[in-house]
């Protein structure tokens, strides 16, 4: 069963803040929340990843609900290079540390 | 560019060949993965090996052979595939130690197998 659930397909405007959800309702208290991005043709990228507080980096900020049930990635100037797909991932640490990808959301960049 | 170089880009075999799929990262990362992607759908993992030890095998077929001669090198060994198994073929590394087992992964650019 997937953990997550995001929206299959979102538009953003080029400079406008690209706004992500993500739904984890089932988050236990040692997962953390990530982020990644595939752009066409490449392997998926690491955006970001955070377990209880807000986190900003270069790249995005992350957004976590305070009962962590939902979150967003926000990318504050889209970009056309921005355009992929974005996988929000749940998954705790350990020995056997793993990623599982859910379907994505395909974030199009427009001009 | 990516720090986790795949090669080769893209592979053609038949179905009674035998190929081999190599990663190789450079960044002292322990931890290292095969995942599978198949065209629109996710990465799906098939492989984790931990301080040059196989510790997850998603119940890959036997025709998937890993290998992980050191902690730099990943192999993928592909004997008798089928059309099916088509996919891009991604390596990832993460650094698999201590507190840094959430760490991000990096994943290279992928191999892309056509079996005909």
């Amino acid at each position: 069963d997937a953990k997550t659930t995001q929206p299959t397909s979102m538009d953003c405007a080029e400079g406008r803040a690209a706004n992500l959800p993500c739904n984890h309702s089932t988050i236990s208290g040692n997962e953390y929340v990530y982020w990644y991005r595939q752009i066409h043709s490449q392997g998926p990228q690491y955006i970001i990843h955070g377990l209880k507080n807000n986190e900003t980096n270069e790249m995005a900020s992350l957004i976590i609900t305070e009962d962590r049930k939902s979150s967003t990635l926000i990318l504050p100037h889209a970009t056309l290079r921005d355009t992929a797909v974005y996988y929000c991932i749940v998954e705790s640490g350990g020995s056997n540390y793993k990623l599982t990808f859910g379907k994505g959301t395909l974030l199009t960049v427009n001009p | 560019d990516t720090e986790v170089t795949q090669t080769p880009k893209h592979l053609v075999m038949g179905m009674t060949n035998k190929k081999s799929l190599k990663c190789e990262q450079h960044m002292g990362h322990r931890a290292m993965y095969w995942y599978k992607q198949k065209a629109k759908k996710p990465p799906e993992l098939m492989f984790v090996y931990s301080y040059e030890k196989l510790s997850i095998n998603e119940s890959v077929p036997s025709r998937f052979s890993p290998e992980c001669p050191n902690s730099s090198l990943l192999n993928l060994h592909l004997h008798a595939l089928q059309p099916e198994d088509s996919a891009l073929y991604l390596c990832a590394s993460s650094p698999g130690t201590g507190s840094s087992y959430n760490s991000p992964l990096h994943f290279g650019n992928g191999t892309r197998l056509t079996v005909t």
